[in-house]
């Protein structure tokens, strides 16, 4: 059974430090792996994904994927308290026709 | 731009009574569909998924039931709702043919059966 895990957290940090946030899969055909972004009582917002090995940056977010290991991490720079939400980490297997198979989330709370 | 949207935003609803959701998207044509489920301390659950009109794919054998009437409108139904049924409905689109099957969420319903 293809499982995506994250740790459920709270992960608590202060502002302005660096979040780093988790997330490993089971299934090797996994192609392409996103990170969204759930504030309290809303709706998932993409605010990242990344295929190939290796860093992808967009602004004060970087994604980390190394397939050897089944790993996909999302560092998050100068953390403020607008970052505190929970972050779903997701993972699509090439040709499942638009499974995405989803973590539970970690829950990112940013101290002021 | 692409837009999506849902209705209702929240419902609540006795067990036994039926159920419509309705997900519409602007601005795209084609789209892939989903439904999932966000129940209360659990993950995402893909519940359908639709990659054209009148096409539907059950990922969870329960009592709800999707269609997909309109190129760009995607309905959840149910005949009558268990308690079990309460939770955060999301539909969500993807690109047709995008092989990295990027998706993007709606508003939600926060339904709760009583």
């Amino acid at each position: 059974q293809k499982e995506v895990e994250q740790n459920s957290g709270p992960l608590s940090v202060p502002e302005g430090a660096i979040a780093s946030l988790n997330c490993t899969y089971s299934d090797r055909g996994s192609q392409s792996f996103f990170w969204y972004r759930q504030y309290s009582g809303k709706s998932p917002e993409l605010i990242m994904f990344i295929y190939s090995n290796g860093d992808k940056e967009d602004g004060r977010f970087t994604a980390q994927l190394n397939k050897a290991s089944q790993y996909v991490s999302l560092l998050i720079r100068d953390s403020q308290p607008s970052d505190s939400a929970t972050y779903l980490c997701a993972v699509n297997v090439w040709g499942s026709q638009g499974n995405l198979i989803f973590g539970k989330g970690t829950k990112l709370s940013v101290k002021p | 731009s692409q837009t999506i949207h849902q209705w209702p935003a929240t419902l609540v609803q006795p067990v036994g009574s039926p159920l419509s959701l309705e997900c519409t998207v602007e601005g795209t044509s084609n789209p892939n569909l989903y439904w999932y489920r966000q129940a209360a301390g659990r993950g995402l659950q893909l519940l359908f998924y639709s990659v054209g009109i009148g096409q539907i794919s059950s990922e969870v054998p329960q009592n709800l039931s999707a269609s997909r009437p309109q190129d760009r409108q995607f309905i959840l139904s149910s005949k009558k709702l268990l308690l079990s049924d309460s939770g955060f409905y999301l539909c969500a689109w993807s690109v047709s043919g995008d092989s990295y099957n990027e998706q993007f969420f709606g508003p939600g319903t926060r339904l709760t059966v009583l």
